[in-house]
């Protein structure tokens, strides 16, 4: 049962334009949700999150939108450059939990020139 | 210092060798945990340390054994592993646990340790 869902596997963008990167959820019971960036044999980054009592949050070229009634979250990045190339990754948390976090099956971003 | 540290960063054994991978920080965070990644597949969940106590094992077999020794290191130990537990482990650090978002939950991870069982 994959609780957190991302449903493109592969994306690609053009430099300089909006990456938009989408992930569902089932659990009602999470309430943080957080993005993390995976180059190949590295392990995953933190980017950005973002708690169930907010719809937005920002950071740089990175913003974060949840929409709880959907169960939905998405990942905008903008400008789009060549380095954020590289898989993406959301989880989510129920707090309370011990921080058990929950990932979706990623998405891998190809930023082109 | 945001880093976690994990050692060695390739590892290979046999299904009768007993390794350990070990991992360690230093940013103060009291939870850590081991993560199991398989190709193209999510990062899964296996152990939770908190406050140096075992809080959350995800059934995992009784090959893998964690170890908590301080605040700031987590080992696992590997016995008698089969060729499908080949996979990149993960470890990773937060802040406070189970505090959620609130309580700066975000899990920093280290490199990771790529296993080959042969």
């Amino acid at each position: 049962d994959q609780q957190v869902k991302q449903n493109s596997p592969s994306l690609s963008v053009q430099e300089g334009r909006i990456s938009i990167l989408n992930c569902d959820y089932t659990n009602s019971m999470f309430d943080y949700f957080l993005w993390y960036k995976k180059y190949p044999a590295e392990g995953p980054t933190f980017l950005i999150s973002i708690s169930s009592i907010k719809d937005k949050n920002e950071d740089g070229r990175f913003t974060v939108f949840l929409n709880k009634s959907a169960k939905h979250l998405s990942l905008h990045i903008v400008p789009s450059q060549p380095g954020d190339s590289a898989v993406y990754f959301c989880a989510a948390g129920q707090t309370g939990t011990a921080s058990k976090l929950t990932f979706g099956t990623g998405t891998r971003l190809q930023v082109t020139l | 210092d945001t880093e976690v540290t994990q050692t060695p960063k390739h590892l290979v054994m046999g299904m009768t060798n007993k390794k350990s991978l070990k991992c360690e920080q230093h940013m103060g965070h009291r939870a850590m945990y081991w993560y199991k990644q398989k190709a193209k597949k999510p990062p899964e969940l296996m152990f939770v340390y908190s406050y140096e106590k075992l809080s959350i094992n995800e059934s995992v077999p009784s090959r893998f054994s964690p170890e908590c020794p301080n605040s700031s290191l987590l080992n696992l130990h590997l016995h008698a592993l089969q060729p499908e537990d080949s996979a990149l482990y993960l470890c990773a650090s937060s802040q406070s646990p189970g505090q959620g978002i609130l309580g700066g939950t975000e899990a920093f991870f280290g490199q990771g340790t790529r296993l080959t069982v042969v």
